[in-house]
């Protein structure tokens, strides 16, 4: 079954700890993007990689470091230097060629409470 | 400054009758919109999309009208059922020449209420 995967569901860490959010996907998709979503908001996009081994910042990526060593993955470090860190992270990609290139399809999310 | 914009925050509609969302954006760089329903911590689920070149796209149930010189789309919905209360996002992006898109830009949302 083809997807993308999110672990885990809910995570909690003390406040300067950094944390990494895992993403793989299994579509042979070659973009994979990182978003937050806070209550009542839409969606900020954090990071995006369109190619394996390159990465681009997004919208708020203070705070934030990705890597893209394999294409089917994409894990998110949120840093102790991000100021609000609790939030709904959601991961997502796509195609870059294609039919379809511009629809995204998104993860399940991970839920992350620093307190 | 918000350049997708979803002005109402929730919407109440009757089972069986036609709901309409409405998304206006400020880009004129876009050229590729999406919508996406969401249900509370889950990820948002691909419902249709269309491109610039085009002004409406049908998918069963769910019809997006693109009106470029007002900056303006909108979701109908016909007939409304109960399964399709949750949370309705507008997305837009530019397809870059490259091949892909550098990220959606997302509105805040509207919340659809399905009333039996």
């Amino acid at each position: 079954d083809g997807g993308i995967t999110q672990s885990p569901k809910y995570l909690f860490r003390k406040e300067g700890q950094n944390v990494t959010l895992s993403c793989e996907q299994n579509l042979n998709h070659d973009a994979m993007y990182w978003y937050r979503q806070d209550p009542g908001q839409g969606l900020r996009l954090i990071y995006y990689s369109q190619i394996v081994n390159d990465f681009q910042k997004g919208d708020i990526a203070e705070g934030y470091s990705v890597s893209r060593e394999k294409k089917e993955s994409f894990p998110l470090t949120v840093t102790s230097a991000q100021k609000n860190p609790t939030a709904f992270y959601l991961c997502a990609s796509s195609l870059r060629k294609g039919q379809g290139i511009g629809e995204q399809y998104f993860g399940p999310g991970t839920r992350l409470t620093v307190t | 400054d918000q350049q997708v914009k979803q002005n109402s925050p929730s919407l109440s509609v009757q089972e069986g009758r036609i709901s309409i969302l409405n998304c206006d954006y400020t880009n004129s760089m876009f050229d590729y919109f999406l919508w996406y329903k969401k249900y509370p911590a889950e990820g948002p689920t691909f419902l249709i999309s269309i491109s610039s070149i085009k002004d409406k796209n049908e998918d069963g149930r769910f019809t997006v009208f693109l009106n470029k010189s007002a900056k303006h789309l909108s979701l109908h919905i016909v007939p409304s059922q109960p399964g399709d209360s949750a949370v309705y996002f507008c997305a837009a992006s530019i397809i870059n020449s490259g091949g892909g898109a550098d990220g959606l830009t997302f509105g805040k949302g509207t919340h659809l209420i399905i009333q039996p």
